[in-house]
């Protein structure tokens, strides 16, 4: 069964520090991976993707995502936390690859946490 | 250019009665998804419709239903109303590619409409 998992369901973080939330997958075939992040009484908003080609994604607000095939995993990370990046981050994988883009497979999501 | 709109944005319902969710997609988008959150089940993909038809379909029951028109717009039923069924109902949509382009899959989401089932 294809299926990712968010093994932490809270991360701590001061600000200004790095962070990382931490995010594994099993699928099939090549993975097509995702980050979104939710804000209280919001939608989900795109963060970023691993499609193909460097292991080292960059996406929106200064995240960047480190793609390991040999891990299975894609976590997200920042150089420098900020108090404005607390959120419900989600990963999530996309089953069939290429050509299915509305059925994603979301982990059970992680609550970021920064601090002052 | 608009977001994805999704009405309404909080209902009450009691056990029994049926509920009518509609989502407008972005301009030029034809695929609509609808996913269910719930604090205990997280997000859950309900259904997605592309030009008209349904493509793909999560693991609910019978009682939950969708379609969408001709001019993309969609809409989710649920009847029979059961207290499992509050949740955050979130649509997406999403842009197809072109033809021999890959597809990235970005899902553009709503704010979500809120069901509460007493």
């Amino acid at each position: 069964a294809q299926s990712v998992a968010q093994p932490e369901d809270q991360v701590n973080v001061a600000e200004g520090n790095p962070l990382t939330v931490k995010c594994t997958y099993s699928v099939s075939g090549n993975p097509y991976l995702f980050w979104y992040v939710q804000y209280p009484n919001r939608g989900l908003q795109f963060l970023l993707k691993y499609i193909t080609g460097d292991n080292l994604v960059k996406g929106s607000y200064g995240f960047e995502a480190e793609f390991n095939k040999s891990q299975t995993s894609f976590h997200l990370k920042k150089p420098s936390a900020l108090v404005s990046d607390s959120a419900l981050y989600f990963c999530a994988v996309s089953p069939l690859g290429s050509g299915n883009t509305g059925k994603l497979i979301f982990g059970q999501g992680t609550t970021l946490q920064v601090k002052p | 250019k608009a977001g994805v709109t999704q009405t309404p944005r909080y209902l009450i319902k009691t056990r029994g009665q049926q509920v009518t969710l509609s989502c407008s997609p972005i301009s030029g988008h034809r695929s609509v998804s609808w996913y269910q959150q719930t604090p205990g089940q997280g997000l859950q993909f309900l259904f997605e419709y592309f030009s008209e038809t349904q493509r793909n379909k999560g693991n609910f029951p019978g009682r939950f239903s969708g379609r969408q028109f001709s001019n993309s717009r969609s809409e989710m039923n649920v009847s029979t109303l059961e207290l499992g069924d509050s949740a955050l109902y979130l649509c997406a949509s999403s842009l197809e590619a072109l033809a021999g382009q890959p597809n990235t899959g970005e899902l553009f989401f709503g704010e979500g409409s809120r069901l509460t089932v007493l």
